[in-house]
Parts: C-alpha cells; structure tokens; sequence
C-alpha cells in the first residue's frame, strides 16, 4: 500500500452505535489530519495531530473521538452521532513543522459516512 | 468569514483549450498556496503548489499565479481534457501553522 489509506470506504451507523474510522499513512509524514466535507461546504478542519500529539481541535463535538497511537496511523471513535454527522470523513497526512511553511497534505479516498 | 474564496462555482470549457480558475484570499499572513483536484467519492489529490516568494510555478499543464499584492492566485490548465473535469480547491497555509484553509471549490468541465 502507498500514500494516505483509510478504512472502511462506506459506513452507515444507527445514532446509538459505536464505530471507528481508520487512517494509515505510508509516506513517512509527521502530521496527521481529520477533516470532514458536508455536501456544498468547504472542507473543514476537524483535528491536527503533529509528532502524535493533538496540537488542534477545531471546536469539534466530543462524540468524535481522536486517536493517534503513532505517527503512521489516526483513528476517529464515533459515538452517539446525529444524522447531521453525515459526510465525507477525509484523512490527510503531511511532513508537518519541519516542513518550513511549505507543508503540503496528502489525502485518503474518504469515508462516506451515513447516520441513520 | 471565509478567508480562502473560490467565487466561481463552476467553469465549462471546451477540450484542448484553457481552464482559468480564481482563488482569493483576504490573510496577509498565508505565505504558501496549494490546488488540490477532487473527483466524486475520493480524496483531494495534490496538484501544485507556490510559495510566496514567487510568483509563478508551472508543472506540466499546470501554472499556478500569484499575485501578492492582490491577494489573488490563479491556475491554468492548458490544453484541458476531458480527464480534468472534476472539482478543484485552492488552499493556503502559513496564518497558523501546517493548518490548511480550503477554498469552496470550482467544479471545471472539459467538453469534448
């Protein structure tokens, strides 16, 4: 496997349900990004971790739970969600800060997340 | 406030000519700019980028344009073909880190 990965690639969940998102990097990359895109909206930010740490939580409701056990791979817990949680979940990794402000994100294929 | 715009929606341009795409921004502070291109259910894939020390980058069929001074950045896709239809999405960093603030994107069709 190359470049940014992520699991499942489709995924519909009951709002009482317990699910994990999984992401894998193979590019040697320091920083890993969740992001979230709902239909005719921009991408938004949801977290940064860089050198595994949470370095950024864009106001993101606790029942999306983050986890970054190394710097190859990101998960994101889901629990409780809402219909309105429906979108595209986006995965993306990059050097990080030692990239001297010309960092550049690499991303997976998504998941496509339905919530029932 | 959106600090990244993309004021097209979408752009409908005829095979083997070019595809303009405009971005601007309002942050002084974002030094480094990328596009990303997006076909339907996938991820954005890396186009190309430019630093803010320059003022022009090209790749291939693909240049990108920085103005400064406007605060405007543009990409040129010349010839385009029908394979380039899809969404694009500037991006700009260097306000807060390796954060990305993204542009709402401009859906280009290349008609045969």
């Amino acid at each position: 496997e190359t470049g940014v990965t992520q699991t499942p690639r489709h995924l519909v969940m009951g709002m009482t349900n317990k699910k994990s998102l999984k992401c894998e990097q193979h590019l040697g990359h320091n920083a890993m990004y969740w992001y979230k895109q709902s239909a005719k909206k921009p991408l938004e930010l949801m977290f940064v971790y860089n050198f595994k740490e949470q370095t950024e939580n864009n106001s993101v409701p606790s029942r999306f739970s983050p986890e970054c056990p190394n710097s190859s791979h990101l998960f994101l817990h889901l629990h409780t969600l809402q219909p309105e949680d429906s979108a595209l979940y986006l995965c993306a990794s990059s050097l990080g800060p030692s990239a001297h402000n010309q960092d550049t994100q690499y991303f997976g294929p998504g998941t496509r997340l339905t919530v029932l | 406030d959106q600090q990244v715009k993309q004021n097209s929606p979408s752009l409908s341009v005829q095979e083997g000519r070019i595809s303009i795409l405009n971005c601007d921004y309002t942050n002084s502070m974002f030094d480094y700019f990328l596009w990303y291109k997006k076909y339907p259910a996938e991820g954005p894939t890396f186009l190309i980028s430019i630093s803010s020390i320059k003022d022009k980058n090209e790749d291939g069929r693909f240049t990108v344009f920085l103005n400064k001074s406007a605060k405007h950045l543009s990409l040129h896709i010349v010839p385009s073909q029908p394979g380039d239809s899809a969404v694009y999405f500037c991006a700009a960093s260097g306000a807060a880190g390796n954060k990305l603030t993204f542009g709402g994107g401009t859906r280009v069709l290349v008609k045969p």
